[in-house]
Parts: structure tokens; sequence; C-alpha cells
């Protein structure tokens, strides 16, 4: 079972700021099945980031994604008040189908 | 409009059962593969139970396999998720989630608002 370890847990940043979350697998991932997600309190969680890199429909382009292997990371530019939410990475695999990392939490500092 | 809503959570007491549906509407439901994740109060996003596009296969995870039963039924654009035998700990928001299984995203494009299912005595 593959198990996704984010970091970290809390991040404090400004709007303005550049924030850098950190996904980290106990075993190789292949990039085609990483994604991330954001989740605002009371609501469902929305897709932001496929394929380690694509942006869903309708992302900002201040929403990037990199990495490959066991390392991934989700990168915001240049935060807006609307970003602090906690975010989520998932993986494709096959037992179990899906797994989730444990979260990251954004709040505004 | 693109949307799934849940239905059919509740309060239930432990050993008890309920039946979640999920009612898809504003795309082709049938080119969806489509799962069950839940969300324990306070807690983070855990993948439930899966199905794929056409229903020949199912898929579960290990802290639910044996006691909830995933089905669908593309005739009524509906998922379904039958919760038997019930423990405390699967006290959480069940969200229904899709993938367009075309697109090859790998990854739930589209969410329902959750539905509550409490368990407890």
């Amino acid at each position: 079972e593959i198990v996704l370890t984010q970091s970290p847990g809390t991040l404090s940043l400004s709007p303005g700021q550049r924030a850098t979350l950190s996904c980290r697998a106990s075993q190789s991932v292949s990039s085609t099945y990483l994604a991330w997600f954001q989740q605002k309190p009371g609501q469902s969680p929305r897709l932001l980031i496929y394929g380690a890199s694509s942006r869903a429909t309708g992302i900002p382009d201040r929403f990037s994604g990199s990495g490959s292997g066991t390392d991934f990371t989700l990168t915001i530019s240049r935060l807006e008040p609307e970003d602090f939410a906690v975010y989520y990475c998932q993986q494709y695999g096959s037992s179990p189908l899906y797994t989730f990392g444990q979260g990251t939490k954004l709040e505004i500092k | 409009e693109v949307q799934l809503v849940e239905s059919g959570g509740g309060l239930v007491q432990p050993g008890g059962s309920l039946r979640l549906s999920c009612a898809a509407s504003g795309f082709t439901f049938s080119d969806y593969a489509m799962s069950w994740v839940r969300q324990a109060p306070g807690k983070g996003l855990e993948w439930v139970s899966a199905i794929s596009a056409g229903g020949t296969s199912t898929y579960y995870a290990d802290s639910v396999k044996g006691r909830l039963t995933i089905s669908r039924d593309d005739s009524k654009n509906t998922l379904y998720l039958q919760m038997n035998s019930l423990r405390v700990d699967d006290t959480a928001v069940y969200y229904c989630a899709g993938r367009v299984v075309a697109a090859k995203t790998y990854a739930f494009d589209i969410w329902g608002q959750g539905t509550m299912v409490t368990v407890s005595s």
C-alpha cells in the first residue's frame, strides 16, 4: 500500500506570497496518477491538478504542480485570499485504488 | 449544470444499515467511473469504494470490505452505497465523486455536496 505524506501540516503565509506544498509517496508513483485537490470549509473538494502537472478546467495559472517518483509539489505562485484552504494530494493505484495524503492547511499569517 | 446530489444519510445505531444514493445530472453518467469518499469530522479524505464505468468492476478499502456494497444504475443516472454492520468509526460525510474515463485523469473531477452519516447509540 502506498502512503502519501504531506508537509508541512500547516503553512502560514500572507496574500501575495508563494506557497510550496509537498507530497511524498512511500513508493514510486507514476506522474500520470498524482492529483491535487483544494477543500474550503463546508465545501466539497475541488480538483486542481491531475497528472502531477496538468491544471484542471478553470484553475488559475498561479497553481502549478511538479515532481516525479516519490516527491511531488504543489506551488501557488502568488497567494490570493481565496487560496487559503486545505490541500490534499491523491494517487491512483492498485490496492487501495485511491490514496489521499493527510492534507496541508494553508492559513493566513 | 453538471451535478451530483447525495441523499440517504442520517443517524443510525451501531450494527445498523443505510443506503446512500447519488443522483447525477448534466453529464453522461455512463462515461464516468464513480467512487465514494468519506471525511470524518475534522479529519482528512478517505477513499471508500469505486465502481467502473459500466459497473463490471468494484473496489473497496480494507476498512469497509464485506460491509459496504457499491452499485450503479445507469438507466437512472444513480450511484448507490449499501452500508451494513455500521460502526461508530463509519461516522463521516460521504461524498460521491466521479472521473471521466476517457480523459485518463485518474482523479475526481466531479464531486457531490456530501451526506452525513452518524453512527451512534
